[in-house]
């Protein structure tokens, strides 16, 4: 199974500030990983697919870069309502998909 | 509006059976493959199956595999999962989610999850 790791685990961040995850593939994907935002009590909100691909209705301050084996989702002015876990995915591989651990974001 | 709405979750005793449902509407339910995706308690996500639009092809997690089976009637716009010997750790929220067709497999939308407890 493809294991993917993310970093950091969590951040503390002030709103106005650019913000950026990264996640790692233990082997190469392409572009077949998706971002996820998930607030407490709710379930995932796909942001992201195919590496950068923003989902419609998801707002441009998102992005999504990488290829390969490292990728890196971007908040580039965070916003109060972006406080929340990011989850990264890989499709490349299945069974299993796999997610990697989250990174939760929180206020500073 | 495009919904999916799981049901059927609740408290079982460890060895237990539990039949997990989603209801799909707003789009063409038997176009898309679908999928069961959970998260224990203060965890993240683990994908637990997967089943392709006709149910031709099926997949499972190691971790559930002989004990889950995922089932769809697409008649009923519904999915199933039957969780047989149900453990300790098969305490999550489960969600289903619809993806895309191969290779296109994200997971989009969701629904809002069932809770599901294995305690004696």
């Amino acid at each position: 199974a493809i294991r993917i790791t993310q970093s950091p685990s969590s951040l503390s961040a002030s709103t106005g500030d650019r913000v950026t995850i990264t996640c790692r593939a233990s082997q190469g994907i392409s572009s077949y990983l998706a971002w996820y935002q998930q607030k407490p009590g709710k379930a995932p909100k796909l942001l992201i697919y195919a590496a950068s691909t923003l989902q419609s209705g998801v707002p441009s301050r998102f992005s999504g870069s990488g290829s390969g084996t490292d990728f890196t989702l971007t908040i580039s002015c965070l916003q109060s309502e972006d406080f929340a876990t990011y989850y990264c995915q890989q499709y490349y591989s299945y069974p299993p998909i796999t997610f990697g651990p989250g990174t939760k974001v929180d206020i500073k | 509006e495009v919904q999916l709405v799981e049901s059927g979750g609740g408290l079982v005793k460890p060895g237990g059976s539990l039949r997990l449902s989603c209801a799909a509407s707003g789009f063409t339910f038997s176009s898309y493959s679908m999928n069961w995706v959970r998260q224990a308690p203060g965890k993240g996500l683990e994908w637990v199956s997967s089943i392709s639009s006709s149910s031709s092809y099926i997949y499972y997690a190691d971790s559930v595999k002989g004990r889950f089976t995922i089932s769809r009637d697409n008649a009923k716009n519904s999915l199933y999962l039957q969780m047989n010997s149900l453990r300790a750790e098969d305490t999550a929220v489960y969600y289903c989610a619809s993806q895309p067709s191969a290779p296109y497999n994200w997971f989009d939308p969701w629904g809002q999850g069932t809770l599901v407890t294995v305690s004696s």
